[in-house]
């Protein structure tokens, strides 16, 4: 059990466009999912934490205009990428978790390249 | 939530056991402990985690000295698939903070 599935796997787009990750929790309902980024050969920095129904609280130093985050139901997470560049090129990866101290479980990240 | 040290990498061979050690000095009285590892370009799994007791399941042992000041992540019998980026991190149960925030782990890599 506690599977998440995160999708698309890898996304390869041209600067200036949108990009849209999807976060599922396909076998338990997650009251609260994570958005995490990992760059090569670093540890992964959580960027924001988004509980169902309310509005995503965002880490200190990320934008929340570039990086807008939707949790509309209890097994559906969104991140889109808006206006994305090179530098936003990076492994994003999601997690769930079902509420107080169970553990979060992960997604398989998505590999994001920008042109 | 309460930091924690690892050492950046250790050996172990396949088929013996790996002891990974971790300090959390400043853990406080409702922390949890929690382990996750994660191999090469995957998203991090999930191994265990305990607050004062020592926990056991399928995948390892996680032991934690009475103070709590420290633990120790074991892996009975290492495979070569073990070889993986371990992270212990200590996380306050309830609440805003109650979040996954990661170290930079320790280097596992099992020898043939």
């Amino acid at each position: 059990g506690a599977v998440v599935s995160q999708h698309p796997s890898w996304v390869i787009c041209k600067s200036g466009t949108s990009v849209k990750i999807e976060c599922r929790s396909l076998d338990f309902q997650a009251t609260t999912m994570f958005w995490y980024r990992q760059f090569p050969k670093q540890s992964l920095m959580l960027m924001a934490t988004s509980n169902e129904g309310s509005k995503a609280t965002y880490e200190q130093g990320v934008e929340k205009d570039k990086f807008l985050i939707n949790h509309a139901s209890l097994t559906l997470s969104t991140l889109t990428v808006t206006s994305a560049h090179p530098e936003d090129s990076s492994f994003y990866i999601c997690s769930a978790r079902r509420g107080g101290n169970q553990p979060q479980h992960f997604g398989d990240g998505t590999r994001l390249s920008i042109l | 939530d309460a930091k924690t040290t690892q050492p950046p990498s250790m050996d172990c061979a396949e088929g013996r056991a790996a002891n990974l050690p971790c300090n959390h000095s400043t853990i406080s009285g409702n922390e949890y402990v929690y382990w996750y590892r994660q191999i090469h370009s995957q998203g991090p799994q999930y191994i265990i985690h305990g607050l004062k007791n020592n926990e056991t399941n399928e995948m390892a042992s996680l032991i934690i000295t009475e103070d709590r000041k420290s633990s120790t992540l074991i892996l009975p019998h290492a495979t070569l698939r073990d070889t993986a980026v371990y992270y212990c991190i200590v996380r306050f149960y309830g609440g805003a903070t109650n979040k996954l925030i990661f170290g930079t782990g320790t280097l596992l890599a099992v020898q043939p």
